[in-house]
């Protein structure tokens, strides 16, 4: 159980395109989703809370203008990373929290490659 | 607050083995373990609750002492599976965002 997947795996796309990145909790409801940068070799960096049916929470000095987050069900959130640049590549993981047990662990997705060129 | 793992990185031999540390300045709800690797998202390792606790997974085991703000990894008679990057995550409060810390690389050699 809790198996959270991503869509898509890795991505290659041109400077200024947006790229869409899906989360899926496939076993579970999520009331709260989670999105969270990695650079290589380095932490897991949380950029944004997304809540079904509300707005996303953005940590400090995320744009949330750039970084699109919409939670459209208890099972999908969704990322948008508008006008991309090269700087905007990274790993992307996001990750799950069951609605009905929270006290649990959030549960991650497999991550999302982006290399924006 | 991030909080703090240590070491940074270790290497182990097969068999032998390794304590992994996490320290928060702030109070703590509960800590998270997550291994991670090279290319992959972090897996689930377990979770510890306020009130003290100590889990055990196979040769993994965990301890929290709520009152120091501090929490151990224990990695008994490590296996080459065991390689990878061992985060700690922290919650302030039940159902908070938990924050990582800058993880623990772990090499264990055959």
């Amino acid at each position: 159980g809790a198996v959270v997947s991503q869509h898509p795996s890795w991505v290659i796309c041109k400077s200024g395109t947006s790229v869409k990145i899906e989360c899926r909790s496939l076993d579970f409801q999520a009331t709260t989703m989670f999105w969270y940068r990695q650079f290589p070799k380095q932490s897991l960096m949380l950029m944004a809370t997304s809540n079904e049916g509300s707005k996303a929470t953005y940590e400090q000095g995320v744009e949330k203008d750039k970084f699109l987050i919409n939670h459209a069900s208890l099972t999908l959130s969704t990322l948008t990373v508008t006008s991309a640049h090269p700087e905007d590549s990274s790993f992307y993981i996001c990750s799950a929290r069951p609605r009905d047990f929270p006290t649990d662990t959030q549960y991650f997705g497999p991550g999302t490659r982006l290399t924006v060129l | 607050q991030q909080p703090v793992q240590s070491p940074q990185a270790v290497i182990l031999r097969e068999g032998e083995d390794a304590v992994i540390n996490c320290s928060s300045s702030k109070a703590l709800y509960s800590v998270h373990w997550y291994r991670q690797k090279h290319g992959e998202a972090p897996v689930f390792l377990m979770i510890l609750l306020k009130g003290g606790e100590q889990k055990g997974h196979e040769k993994i085991s965990a301890s929290f002492n709520e009152k120091k703000q501090q929490s151990s990894l224990y990695l008994t008679a490590s296996q080459l599976s065991y390689s990878g990057t061992y985060f700690c995550g922290t919650e302030s409060g039940r159902d908070d965002k938990i924050i990582f810390g800058k993880g623990t690389r772990l090499h264990i050699l055959p």
